[in-house]
Protein backbone atom coordinates (compact mmCIF):
# COMPACT_ATOMS: atom_id res chain seq x y z
CA UNK A 1 0.00 0.00 0.00
CA UNK A 2 0.72 3.76 -0.30
CA UNK A 3 1.29 5.38 2.98
CA UNK A 4 3.70 7.93 4.82
CA UNK A 5 5.11 7.39 8.39
CA UNK A 6 5.83 10.92 10.51
CA UNK A 7 6.23 11.16 14.07
CA UNK A 8 2.50 12.04 15.85
CA UNK A 9 4.05 14.97 18.24
CA UNK A 10 7.99 16.30 18.55
CA UNK A 11 8.72 18.73 21.01
CA UNK A 12 12.01 21.27 21.19
CA UNK A 13 13.29 23.99 22.75
CA UNK A 14 13.43 27.63 21.42
CA UNK A 15 16.24 28.54 19.32
CA UNK A 16 17.46 24.53 19.04
CA UNK A 17 17.38 22.71 15.92
CA UNK A 18 14.46 20.27 15.10
CA UNK A 19 14.23 17.11 12.49
CA UNK A 20 11.09 16.05 11.14
CA UNK A 21 11.27 12.47 10.12
CA UNK A 22 8.94 10.94 7.05
CA UNK A 23 9.74 7.58 5.76
CA UNK A 24 7.49 6.18 3.54
CA UNK A 25 5.68 2.44 1.43
CA UNK A 26 5.46 4.20 -1.65
CA UNK A 27 7.12 4.08 -4.85
CA UNK A 28 7.02 5.79 -8.23
CA UNK A 29 6.61 9.29 -7.14
CA UNK A 30 7.37 12.26 -8.17
CA UNK A 31 8.83 14.01 -5.12
CA UNK A 32 7.99 15.16 -1.31
CA UNK A 33 6.69 17.73 -0.43
CA UNK A 34 6.55 19.32 2.95
CA UNK A 35 3.79 21.70 4.33
CA UNK A 36 2.79 23.61 7.36
CA UNK A 37 -0.14 24.44 8.94
CA UNK A 38 -1.25 26.53 12.16
CA UNK A 39 -3.76 25.92 14.70
CA UNK A 40 -7.23 26.79 12.75
CA UNK A 41 -5.00 27.77 9.59
CA UNK A 42 -4.47 26.02 5.86
CA UNK A 43 -1.45 24.22 5.10
CA UNK A 44 1.22 26.17 3.68
CA UNK A 45 3.96 25.03 0.99
CA UNK A 46 7.37 24.62 2.75
CA UNK A 47 9.59 22.96 0.33
CA UNK A 48 9.86 20.51 -2.45
CA UNK A 49 12.23 17.55 -3.11
CA UNK A 50 12.46 16.67 -6.71
CA UNK A 51 15.74 14.44 -6.40
CA UNK A 52 17.30 12.99 -3.43
CA UNK A 53 19.55 15.63 -1.63
CA UNK A 54 19.07 18.22 0.37
CA UNK A 55 17.04 21.70 -0.08
CA UNK A 56 17.61 24.52 1.90
CA UNK A 57 15.13 27.74 2.56
CA UNK A 58 16.22 30.00 5.03
CA UNK A 59 15.60 28.23 8.46
CA UNK A 60 13.93 25.37 7.42
CA UNK A 61 15.68 22.48 5.00
CA UNK A 62 14.44 19.14 3.63
CA UNK A 63 16.01 16.37 2.51
CA UNK A 64 15.33 12.77 0.33
CA UNK A 65 16.75 9.65 0.10
CA UNK A 66 14.92 7.67 -2.57
CA UNK A 67 16.90 4.57 -1.72
CA UNK A 68 16.25 5.12 1.97
CA UNK A 69 12.48 5.54 1.46
CA UNK A 70 13.56 8.67 3.70
CA UNK A 71 12.77 12.23 3.97
CA UNK A 72 13.12 14.85 6.68
CA UNK A 73 12.40 18.54 7.64
CA UNK A 74 15.22 19.93 9.07
CA UNK A 75 14.17 23.24 11.30
CA UNK A 76 17.07 25.56 12.87
CA UNK A 77 17.00 28.63 15.03
CA UNK A 78 13.12 27.50 16.32
CA UNK A 79 10.65 30.38 17.13
CA UNK A 80 7.83 30.19 19.11
CA UNK A 81 6.10 30.71 16.00
CA UNK A 82 7.55 27.59 14.20
CA UNK A 83 4.74 25.88 16.84
CA UNK A 84 2.78 24.12 13.90
CA UNK A 85 1.83 20.42 12.55
CA UNK A 86 4.24 19.52 9.70
CA UNK A 87 2.77 17.59 6.43
CA UNK A 88 5.24 15.08 4.47
CA UNK A 89 3.33 14.26 0.98
CA UNK A 90 4.11 12.56 -2.26
CA UNK A 91 2.89 12.89 -5.44
CA UNK A 92 2.21 10.01 -7.08
CA UNK A 93 0.33 9.59 -10.72
CA UNK A 94 -1.23 13.01 -10.21
CA UNK A 95 -2.32 11.89 -6.80
CA UNK A 96 -1.04 13.90 -3.58
CA UNK A 97 -0.80 11.21 -0.59
CA UNK A 98 0.01 12.78 2.90
CA UNK A 99 1.07 11.69 6.08
CA UNK A 100 -0.94 11.98 9.20
CA UNK A 101 1.25 15.01 10.35
CA UNK A 102 3.74 15.84 13.35
CA UNK A 103 2.98 18.25 16.21
CA UNK A 104 5.76 20.44 17.13
CA UNK A 105 5.68 21.71 20.68
CA UNK A 106 8.17 24.65 21.21
CA UNK A 107 9.38 25.25 24.81
CA UNK A 108 10.44 28.69 25.98
CA UNK B 1 -3.51 39.17 -4.47
CA UNK B 2 -3.20 35.40 -5.97
CA UNK B 3 -5.44 32.76 -3.94
CA UNK B 4 -8.01 29.83 -3.45
CA UNK B 5 -11.66 31.09 -2.37
CA UNK B 6 -13.51 28.41 -0.86
CA UNK B 7 -17.22 29.00 0.01
CA UNK B 8 -19.06 28.52 2.50
CA UNK B 9 -16.47 28.60 5.11
CA UNK B 10 -19.00 27.25 7.81
CA UNK B 11 -21.98 25.46 7.12
CA UNK B 12 -24.34 23.16 9.43
CA UNK B 13 -26.80 21.11 7.59
CA UNK B 14 -28.94 17.55 7.64
CA UNK B 15 -28.32 14.11 6.25
CA UNK B 16 -29.29 14.09 3.40
CA UNK B 17 -29.70 18.07 2.09
CA UNK B 18 -27.73 18.62 -1.20
CA UNK B 19 -25.06 20.82 -0.60
CA UNK B 20 -22.00 22.33 -3.32
CA UNK B 21 -19.05 24.06 -1.66
CA UNK B 22 -17.48 25.85 -4.44
CA UNK B 23 -13.48 26.91 -5.02
CA UNK B 24 -11.83 29.53 -7.20
CA UNK B 25 -8.37 30.34 -7.77
CA UNK B 26 -6.65 32.91 -9.92
CA UNK B 27 -3.45 31.49 -10.87
CA UNK B 28 -4.06 29.79 -14.14
CA UNK B 29 -3.45 26.76 -12.20
CA UNK B 30 -3.97 23.24 -14.38
CA UNK B 31 -3.83 20.93 -11.11
CA UNK B 32 -6.93 21.28 -8.47
CA UNK B 33 -8.03 19.15 -5.61
CA UNK B 34 -10.10 18.41 -2.45
CA UNK B 35 -9.04 17.14 0.73
CA UNK B 36 -11.26 16.47 4.18
CA UNK B 37 -8.93 16.41 7.17
CA UNK B 38 -10.11 14.99 10.22
CA UNK B 39 -8.52 14.89 13.44
CA UNK B 40 -5.62 11.71 13.43
CA UNK B 41 -6.05 11.38 9.62
CA UNK B 42 -4.43 13.87 8.39
CA UNK B 43 -5.65 15.07 4.84
CA UNK B 44 -6.77 13.10 2.85
CA UNK B 45 -7.46 13.40 -1.21
CA UNK B 46 -11.03 13.01 -2.44
CA UNK B 47 -10.91 14.16 -5.91
CA UNK B 48 -8.40 15.62 -8.35
CA UNK B 49 -8.68 17.93 -11.64
CA UNK B 50 -5.47 17.84 -14.16
CA UNK B 51 -7.30 20.38 -16.36
CA UNK B 52 -10.73 21.40 -17.42
CA UNK B 53 -13.09 18.58 -18.11
CA UNK B 54 -10.63 15.82 -16.50
CA UNK B 55 -11.06 15.03 -12.96
CA UNK B 56 -10.32 11.60 -11.06
CA UNK B 57 -10.61 10.10 -7.70
CA UNK B 58 -8.78 10.03 -4.57
CA UNK B 59 -8.11 7.77 -1.78
CA UNK B 60 -11.39 8.78 -0.10
CA UNK B 61 -14.05 9.68 -3.02
CA UNK B 62 -17.45 8.00 -1.74
CA UNK B 63 -20.37 10.44 -1.29
CA UNK B 64 -18.43 13.16 -3.51
CA UNK B 65 -18.61 14.63 -6.58
CA UNK B 66 -16.81 17.24 -8.43
CA UNK B 67 -16.91 18.80 -11.81
CA UNK B 68 -14.23 21.04 -13.83
CA UNK B 69 -16.19 23.22 -16.55
CA UNK B 70 -13.91 25.73 -16.20
CA UNK B 71 -10.06 26.12 -15.56
CA UNK B 72 -10.90 28.60 -12.39
CA UNK B 73 -13.37 26.88 -10.76
CA UNK B 74 -13.53 22.96 -8.97
CA UNK B 75 -16.53 22.62 -7.06
CA UNK B 76 -16.94 19.69 -4.47
CA UNK B 77 -20.88 18.33 -4.21
CA UNK B 78 -22.30 16.05 -2.07
CA UNK B 79 -25.46 14.99 -3.11
CA UNK B 80 -26.96 13.14 -0.15
CA UNK B 81 -24.68 14.36 3.04
CA UNK B 82 -24.23 12.09 6.12
CA UNK B 83 -22.58 12.78 9.59
CA UNK B 84 -19.65 10.90 8.72
CA UNK B 85 -18.90 13.59 5.87
CA UNK B 86 -18.90 16.43 8.70
CA UNK B 87 -15.13 17.31 8.65
CA UNK B 88 -12.73 19.90 7.29
CA UNK B 89 -12.67 20.40 3.65
CA UNK B 90 -9.55 22.05 1.62
CA UNK B 91 -9.42 23.06 -2.06
CA UNK B 92 -5.61 23.29 -3.34
CA UNK B 93 -4.86 23.98 -6.81
CA UNK B 94 -0.86 24.10 -8.33
CA UNK B 95 1.06 24.75 -11.72
CA UNK B 96 2.07 21.14 -11.07
CA UNK B 97 2.05 18.87 -8.05
CA UNK B 98 4.74 19.61 -6.43
CA UNK B 99 3.66 22.96 -4.42
CA UNK B 100 -0.54 22.93 -3.39
CA UNK B 101 -1.88 26.63 -2.93
CA UNK B 102 -4.55 26.01 -0.17
CA UNK B 103 -8.22 27.98 0.09
CA UNK B 104 -9.15 28.52 3.94
CA UNK B 105 -10.98 25.71 4.34
CA UNK B 106 -14.54 24.90 4.80
CA UNK B 107 -16.01 23.32 8.34
CA UNK B 108 -18.97 21.15 7.47
CA UNK B 109 -21.20 19.89 9.79
CA UNK B 110 -23.68 17.20 9.18
CA UNK B 111 -26.94 16.78 11.61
Amino acid sequence: GQSLEQPSEVTAVEGAIVQINCTYQTSGFYGLSWYQQHDGGAPTFLSYNALDGLEETGRFSSFLSRSDSYGYLLLQELQMKDSASYFCAVNRDDKIIFGKGTRLHILP
Amino acid sequence: EAQVTQNPRYLITVTGKKLTVTCSQNMNHEYMSWYRQDPGLGLRQIYYSMNVEVTDKGDVPEGYKVSRKEKRNFPLILESPSPNQTSLYFCASSLQTGELFFGEGSRLTVL
